[in-house]
């Protein structure tokens, strides 16, 4: 099984900072098969990358996804007030698929 | 519009059994893998079992395997988990999601149902 630890566990940050997240994975994951989602309270994950780097439907330009092989970064270029949630990345290349731990952005 | 809806969460003893259902609309239903995943109360995000659009094959995590199954019913848009042998580690909101086509990425997901597993 490919384990992702992501870093750090918690991001305190103020609105207009950029954040920067990070996900290590345990193997390199096929395809660059990896994802990132957004969670917050009372609410359904929503998916905003995969494939490392593609945004995905409705999602704003201020989120981007790099990396490939076992390092791979969220970056939010201007955090707005609603970006305050948990971020967990998660791969899908090789089954069983595993996500990560999360990272909690904070204000 | 895509809309999954999930139902048949509830209060299961340990050892019993339920059964989840998904609805599924807005798509293709036949051209999409789909999954559970899951998230235990203060946890993270857990993903459980998936099949492909087929019905064919189906993937488990080590924690469901042998006691969970997967399937769906691509003539009603229907996705399906049959939970046996139930325990207070499964207690969790169980999501049904969509794939996204080109992976087994995520790009919709219902709204939960809950999974309650105690005496």
């Amino acid at each position: 099984e490919i384990v992702l630890t992501q870093s750090p566990g918690t991001l305190s940050m103020s609105p207009g900072e950029r954040a920067t997240l990070s996900c290590r994975t345990s193997q390199s994951v096929s395809g660059n098969s990896l994802a990132w989602y957004q969670h917050k309270p009372n609410q359904p994950p929503r998916l905003l990358i995969y494939g490392a780097s593609k945004r995905a439907t409705g999602i704003p330009d201020r989120f981007s996804g790099s990396g490939s092989g076992t390092e791979f970064t969220l970056t939010i270029r201007r955090l707005e007030p609603e970006d305050f949630a948990v971020y967990y990345c998660h791969q899908y290349g090789t089954s069983p698929f595993t996500f990560g731990p999360g990272t909690k952005v904070e204000i | 519009e895509v809309q999954l809806l999930e139902s048949g969460g509830g209060l299961v003893q340990p050892g019993g059994s339920l059964r989840l259902s998904c609805e599924a609309s807005g798509f293709a239903f036949s051209n999409y893998g789909m999954t559970w995943v899951r998230q235990a109360p203060g946890k993270g995000l857990e993903w459980v079992s998936g099949i492909v659009g087929s019905g064919g094959k189906t993937y488990y995590a080590a924690s469901v395997k042998g006691r969970f199954t997967i399937s769906r019913d691509n003539s009603k848009n229907a996705l399906f988990l049959q939970m046996d042998s139930l325990r207070a580690e499964d207690t969790a909101i169980y999501y049904c999601t969509k794939t996204g086509g080109s992976g087994w990425h995520f790009d919709y997901w219902g709204q939960g149902t809950l999974v309650t597993v105690s005496s």
